[in-house]
């Protein structure tokens, strides 16, 4: 069985702050990994994917994730917090295989709170 | 390009009526269909998908149900709400694990 775990279910940062957000994830074959944002009343938007190319993924509003496979690890980071990045963050895991094609193992979730 | 709908944004019910919620999707065809639920503090709970018409796969057992009658619809249903019914409901879509899901804006259901 998938699984994520998301470390902190709060994390709060001063604006020009770096962002971490941390993910870990178990999987028994090569995983796709996945973070979401969602802001207040919202569904869920894709920020970045990893599906086993380049280890370090970049996505949409300046932020970034790492794969380590030896840490089991898709932590997400930004090097300069905004306002407007303050949302909740989903970290996500999938696979291909057999009738669960694409079904999507979420963690928790994180609470990014941006002070000024 | 591929478009996902979800309707009612907002709706207020009482106990013990019933719900329909609907979900298309447009730009696409078979896709995966997906209904979460997200309650406060709870994360996302994923509550049924579908690979294909009438191909439905119940992830938890409670009061709710789903059906695909069409190709790109999907439908969340039920006979008696209750009050722990109320949540954040969301419904996605995906081609593929590789593709990662797609989401609508949700419907915020408050059972009174």
């Amino acid at each position: 069985a998938q699984s994520v775990t998301q470390l902190g279910s709060h994390v709060s940062v001063s604006e020009g702050a770096l962002v971490l957000l941390r993910c870990n994830y178990s999987s028994s074959v090569p995983p796709y990994l996945f973070w979401y944002v969602q802001y207040p009343n919202q569904g869920l938007q894709l920020l970045l994917k990893y599906t086993s190319a380049a280890t370090l993924v970049k996505g949409i509003n300046g932020f970034e994730a790492e794969f380590k496979k030896s840490e089991t690890s898709f932590h997400l980071t930004k090097p300069s917090a905004h306002m407007s990045d303050a949302a909740e963050y989903f970290c996500a895991v999938s696979d291909d295989r057999g009738s669960t094609l694409g079904r999507l193992y979420f963690g928790r979730g994180t609470q990014l709170t941006v002070w000024p | 390009s591929q478009t996902i709908h979800q309707w009612p944004a907002t709706l207020v019910q009482p106990v013990g009526s019933p719900l329909s919620l609907e979900c298309t999707v447009e730009g696409t065809s078979n896709p995966n269909l997906y209904w979460y639920r997200q309650a406060a503090g709870r994360g996302l709970q994923l509550l049924f998908y579908s690979v294909g018409i009438g191909q439905i796969s119940s992830e938890v057992p409670q009061n709710l149900s789903a059906s695909r009658p069409q190709d790109r619809q999907f439908i969340l249903s039920s006979k008696k709400l209750l009050l722990s019914d109320s949540g954040f409901y969301l419904c996605a879509w995906s081609l593929q694990g590789a593709s990662g899901a797609f989401f609508g804006q949700g419907t915020r259901l408050t059972v009174v």
